[in-house]
C-alpha cells in the first residue's frame, strides 16, 4: 500500500542553525508533495508544495527538495528561531497510483528550536 | 470567511453511544476529508469526498460512516463508539483533489477532541 514516512523522533536544534526534516515514500509515485506545520491544539497549516518535475522550491527561510530517485523530500528551515518549534507533516496525493483525490500524511516530525 | 468549521470542539461518549461530527466549509471547495490524529501516528485518513456526491474509504474507515450532504458539508458518524475511537478528529477541504499534477492546499478545521469511556 502507499506509504509516506517521516522520522517520528523529535529534532532538537540550536537557534540559528538549519533544521532538516525528511519525508520518504514507498509504493507510490506522487505527482507532488506538500508540507504543513501544526502547532499544539491546532489544525495543520499549509506551507509549501513541490511537484515531481521540480527539484527545489523556496519560500523565505523554507526550502523543499524532491528526489524521485531516492523517493524522498527534504524540508529545510534556515536560520531557525524558537518560533519555528512545531510539528511538521508531509503529505502526498495525486497521479501515479490511481489518482482519486486522496491526501495522506506522514506521522510528522516535532522540531524544537532552543534559544 | 470562516474557512472550515467543525462542531463540536469537545465530546465525551459512553461506549456504544452514537454521534455525528459536523464539518462545513465556505470556500466553495470540491474535496473534503476526515482524519483522526493519535499521539505518534500523525494524521490518518478515515474517509474522503473528492467531489460532491462521492465518498471513498481512506486508511482507517472501520467503525465510521460519512455523508456528503452538499458541497459545503461533510459529516462523520460513529454508530457505536468504542474506546479505540478516542482521538482528535480533523476535517479538511481543498479546492480540487483530482486535478492532474496539481496538488491544491488543504485547509483544516480546529479539530474535535473525542473521548469514549
Amino acid at each position: 500500500s502507499q506509504k509516506i514516512e517521516q522520522n517520528s523522533e523529535a529534532l532538537n536544534i540550536q537557534e540559528g542553525k538549519t533544521a532538516t526534516l525528511t519525508c520518504n515514500y514507498t509504493n507510490y509515485s506522487p505527482a507532488y508533495l506538500q508540507w504543513y506545520r501544526q502547532d499544539p491544539g491546532r489544525g495543520p497549516v499549509f506551507l509549501l508544495l513541490i511537484r515531481e518535475n521540480e527539484k527545489e522550491k523556496r519560500k523565505e527561510r523554507l526550502k523543499v527538495t524532491f528526489d524521485t530517485t531516492l523517493k524522498q523530500s527534504l524540508f529545510h528551515i534556515t536560520a531557525s528561531q524558537p518560533a519555528d518549534s512545531a510539528t511538521y507533516l508531509c503529505a502526498t496525493g495525486g497521479l501515479g497510483s490511481g489518482n482519486t483525490g486522496k491526501l495522506i500524511f506522514g506521522q510528522g516530525t516535532t522540531l524544537q528550536v532552543k534559544p | 470567511n470562516a474557512g472550515v468549521t467543525q462542531t463540536p470542539k469537545f465530546q465525551v461518549l459512553k461506549t456504544g453511544q452514537s454521534m455525528t461530527l459536523q464539518c462545513a466549509q465556505d470556500m466553495n471547495h470540491n474535496s473534503m476529508y476526515w482524519y483522526r490524529q493519535d499521539p505518534g501516528m500523525g494524521l490518518r485518513l478515515i474517509y474522503y469526498s473528492a467531489s460532491e456526491g462521492t465518498t471513498d474509504k481512506g486508511e482507517v474507515p472501520n467503525g465510521y460512516n460519512v455523508s456528503r450532504l452538499n458541497k459545503r458539508e461533510f459529516s462523520l458518524r460513529l454508530e457505536s463508539a468504542a474506546p479505540s475511537q478516542t482521538s482528535v478528529y480533523f476535517c479538511a477541504s481543498r479546492l480540487k483533489g483530482t486535478l492532474a499534477g496539481v496538488g491544491t492546499e488543504a485547509f483544516f478545521g480546529q479539530g474535535t477532541r473525542l473521548t469514549v469511556v
